[in-house]
């Protein structure tokens, strides 16, 4: 039973526009949401966070969006870059996280010249 | 700072040989976590560390072993290699509450 779930494998987005990741969860103990970008043969590497306290957290270009009620969230990256062409892992975890983070199966977002 | 580093990047085992993951952090983490990634899919967790000395099971743990005798390193093990454990294998640090760091992966083949 999948607690993370990114029901979109791919996503093509043209050059300037703007991306929108989703992810939706289904265990309500989660209190600490990450995206994590991927590229070919390299780790995940950190992109944004949110606690559950908050419903909005802005880093530059990216944005992440949580709605609890839906227990949905989303990730906004505006404008699209050539380089934001990646796989993004949405993951979650519950109080410190000291026994890991639950991932989804990942965006692929191919962004278009 | 190197943060998170695997040896080796890539590897070729026969069905029934042996290997050992290594991973190592400078950044002093306590938690440290060895997750595997097949195709299309997510990382799924195998092994976790909340210090040295102490282990503890993820989700799919079974055909792995690890130890933390320090706080650095925390190897993976497998014992009896099986195709279904060709995978990537990520390895990651953590501090408290702090963001989760990964290594850049080992991509394991079994034949």
């Amino acid at each position: 039973d999948q607690q993370v779930k990114q029901n979109s494998p791919s996503l093509s987005v043209q050059e300037g526009r703007i991306s929108i990741l989703n992810c939706d969860y289904t265990n309500s103990m989660f209190d600490y949401f990450l995206w994590y970008k991927k590229y070919p043969a390299e780790g995940p590497t950190f992109l944004i966070s949110i606690s559950s306290i908050k419903d909005k957290n802005e880093d530059g270009r990216f944005t992440v969006f949580l709605n609890k009620s839906a227990k949905h969230l989303s990730l906004h990256i505006v404008p699209s870059q050539p380089g934001d062409s990646a796989v993004y892992f949405c993951a979650a975890r519950d109080g410190e996280g000291a026994d890991g983070l639950t991932f989804g199966k990942g965006t692929h977002l191919i962004i278009q010249p | 700072n190197a943060g998170v580093t695997q040896t080796p990047k890539f590897r070729i085992l026969k069905i029934g040989q042996s290997m050992t993951l290594q991973c190592t952090q400078d950044m002093n983490h306590n938690y440290m976590y060895w997750y595997r990634q097949d195709p299309g899919m997510g990382l799924k967790l195998i092994y976790y560390s909340v210090g040295a000395g102490i282990t503890d099971k993820g989700e799919v743990p079974n055909g792995y072993n690890v130890s933390r005798s320090t706080t650095e390193d925390f190897p993976l093990r497998l014992e009896l290699a099986a195709p279904s454990q060709t995978s990537v294998y990520f390895c990651a640090s953590q501090q408290g509450k702090e963001t989760q760091y990964f290594g850049p992966g080992t991509r394991l083949l079994v034949l």
